[in-house]
């Protein structure tokens, strides 16, 4: 079956680290990725997203994340955190799954970055 | 500025009790998804509908029900068949159901958290 694997859960932070968070799928089609993310008490909102061409993509808040087709990877980086990082990060793939587009989310990595 | 709006914010439910979550978009989006958040399980997909006047069964669709009787509402009933329905409901929405949507991300509410009393 289709998935999407965050493999750290919890990740903790000084400022001005350098973030990488994990992201597979086990999907030999054509996919859309997507990274999401929820601050505290807020919506889920897109952070970025790659559906063809240059496979490093960047997206808002000098997020950054990189498709490597034959690793069937999705990670997303920064160079620096903030405190503002502080969230939960949901990578996402949309596929067909039986004749459908269906997005299938991972479970989620939650960033505490300290001060 | 367009956007979903989900209510309420909190619900409680009795056993035994049917209760209906909210969700209601003003972006024209032709399909809207229906997901339950647990701790350390991602968002699971309940029930979507790519069209008005239809829908379709997510993952977990046992205990709950649906209806799109408007494009821009698709409320949630969580039946009391639904023996552990704590948790934190998000609704989304994107432009369409079909191949062309597959590059748009989705839309979502603030959510509903439900709590057994």
């Amino acid at each position: 079956a289709q998935s999407v694997s965050q493999h750290n859960h919890h990740v903790i932070l000084s400022e001005a680290a350098s973030l990488e968070l994990g992201c597979n799928y086990s999907y030999g089609g054509t996919v859309n990725l997507f990274w999401y993310v929820q601050y505290p008490g807020q919506h889920l909102q897109l952070l970025l997203k790659y559906f063809s061409g240059d496979p490093l993509v960047k997206g808002i808040k000098g997020f950054e994340a990189e498709f490597i087709k034959s690793k069937f990877s999705f990670n997303l980086r920064k160079p620096s955190v903030q405190w503002s990082d502080t969230a939960e990060y949901f990578c996402a793939v949309n596929a067909e799954v039986s004749g459908t587009y269906k997005y299938i989310f991972g479970t989620g990595t939650k960033l505490k970055v300290l001060a | 500025d367009g956007g979903i709006t989900q209510s309420p914010k909190y619900l409680f439910r009795k056993e035994g009790q049917n209760v209906t979550l909210s969700c209601e978009q003003n972006l024209n989006h032709d399909a809207m998804y229906w997901y339950r958040q647990d701790p350390g399980q991602g968002l699971r997909l309940i029930y979507y509908s790519q069209i008005v006047n239809d829908f379709q069964k997510g993952d977990i669709a046992e205990g709950y029900s649906v209806s799109r009787e408007k494009k821009e509402s698709f409320p949630l009933t969580v039946t009391s068949a639904q023996k552990n329905p704590t948790a934190f409901y998000l609704c989304a929405s994107t432009p369409s159901g079909t191949a062309s949507f597959r590059n748009q991300p989705q839309h979502f509410g603030d959510g509903t958290r439900l709590s057994i009393l």
